[in-house]
């Protein structure tokens, strides 16, 4: 079966640190993968998506970045953390545009 | 660019009360469309889904979501809303870029 690995699940970073964010996916090959940002009210941003390997896709100007290094590695990272990067942030996999969303549990960032 | 609005922020019924949520996407081509549900403290699960066919969508816990293609709409409905309904809800639509809404926050009195 298929099971997603994010972590760390909570971290405290400060302001101007490096940032990575590491998921990976067991038991299928080729997922779709996606970073979000869950903030109250907002609903779920999207902030990268990935088709497949070196393919990356890039949601909204900020201060990140991602890659995918391997076929089911999906890598979130910053240079210099800014304070309005704290927030929940959720990694996810599917197989195909039709199928649902397999969710990490997350990792709540704080930035001081 | 593609989208995905709400139009309900915060809902308020009593149960037995009848549901309807609003989901309007903007997306070229095709498009598949999701509801899903966070009840507090949980991760988000799958309500019901659509890609093709019958555009009456049945899900899980009574609920159901119509297709109207015309109106780029896939609004969410249930009959009659229990306690247990109190969750964030979100639609979501996805043609490899799964996009979500800004969520409606439904509150149910008993």
């Amino acid at each position: 079966s298929q099971t997603i690995h994010q972590w760390p699940a909570t971290l405290v970073q400060p302001v101007g640190s490096p940032l990575s964010l590491e998921c990976t996916v067991e038991g299928t090959s080729n997922p779709n993968l996606y970073w979000y940002r869950q903030a109250a009210g907002r609903g779920l941003q999207l902030l990268f998506y990935s088709v497949g390997i070196g393919q990356i896709s890039s949601e909204v100007p900020q201060n990140l970045s991602a890659s995918r290094p391997q076929d089911r590695q999906f890598i979130l990272s910053s240079k210099k953390l800014l304070l309005s990067d704290s927030g929940f942030y959720l990694c996810a996999w599917s197989p195909s545009a039709a199928s649902p969303l397999h969710f990490g549990n997350g990792t709540r960032l704080t930035v001081t | 660019a593609q989208s995905v609005s709400q139009h309900n922020h915060h809902v308020i019924l009593s149960e037995a009360a009848s549901l309807e949520l609003g989901c309007n996407y903007s997306y070229g081509g095709t498009v598949n469309l999701f509801w899903y549900v966070q009840y507090p403290g949980q991760h988000l699960q799958l309500l019901l889904k659509y890609f093709s066919g019958d555009p009456l969508v049945k899900g899980i816990k009574g609920f159901e979501a119509e297709f109207i293609k015309s109106k780029f709409s896939f609004n969410l409905r249930k009959p009659s809303v229990q306690w247990s309904d109190t969750a964030e809800y979100f639609c979501a639509a996805n043609n490899n870029d799964m996009r979500f809404g800004a969520g409606t926050r439904l509150t149910v009195k008993p």
